[in-house]
């Protein structure tokens, strides 16, 4: 089972216009951290925002903002008044405690498979 | 300045030919990892290492070796490339493994097999 879905694959939007980015997350823990990171076409991984379990409180910055609800494992990413700049490939990720072969508990971040948003001028 | 480096950034190459991608972390990070990327799969965890001489195998581990001699490096080997390893590489490091920890990723190793 998929423990991260994005079920947006593809999103194109006008510059200005709002746009949410899906994410749904499957966990049996009650301690894990949800993250966003935003891969421009250049490539590399920027890291957007880290939120554990723990604290739904929605969080803002600047154009950005997110909403975090455990009750339906949502974790979904609003980008107000879109800019081109923001065209880009976002992947929403879940660290969980694993344990591997020899039993010891490790931290493994499981990735979405990604939403590609494009901004038109 | 903290970082993650990988070496090379593009690499392309032909089927069996032996190549090693390095990655190199200054951040004093304990626990390092490798991830793949393809399109409509995200990244996939290939190997991690806790600490020195401490290696496991990820979700897609198939085709691929590492060690971890120092902290500070974990280099990421193909033995036998064939062209279904053609991917997006990204190393990654955090300061631990708990859960809690944010892990730093390097700039990313375009790598093609012919």
């Amino acid at each position: 089972a998929q423990k991260v879905t994005q079920a947006q694959t593809e999103i194109s939007v006008v510059e200005k216009e709002d746009v949410t980015l899906d994410c749904v997350y499957e966990t049996r823990d009650t301690t894990y951290y949800l993250f966003w990171y935003k891969q421009p076409p250049s490539g590399e991984l920027v890291f957007l925002i880290r939120r554990n379990s723990f604290d739904e409180q929605n969080e803002i910055s600047g154009r950005y903002s997110w909403n975090f609800q455990k009750s339906t494992s949502s974790f979904n990413f609003t980008i107000t008044a879109s800019q081109v700049v923001d065209s880009a490939v976002y992947f929403c990720a879940l660290s969980e405690a694993w344990g591997d072969a020899g039993g010891t508990s490790y931290g493994k971040l499981t990735f979405g498979q990604g939403t590609i948003l494009t901004v038109h001028p | 300045e903290a970082q993650v480096t990988q070496n090379p950034r593009y690499l392309i190459t032909v089927t069996g030919k032996k190549l090693t991608v390095t990655c190199s972390q200054n951040m004093n990070h304990e626990y390092m990892s490798w991830y793949r990327q393809d399109p409509g799969l995200g990244l996939r965890q290939i190997y991690y290492s806790m600490n020195v001489e401490v290696t496991d195998k990820g979700d897609v581990p198939e085709g691929y070796k590492v060690s971890r001699k120092e902290k500070r490096n974990f280099p990421l080997i193909l033995e036998s490339p064939s062209p279904n390893q053609t991917s997006l590489y990204f190393c990654a490091s955090s300061l631990g493994s708990d859960v809690a920890y944010e892990q730093y990723f390097g700039p990313g190793t375009r790598l093609t097999v012919t």
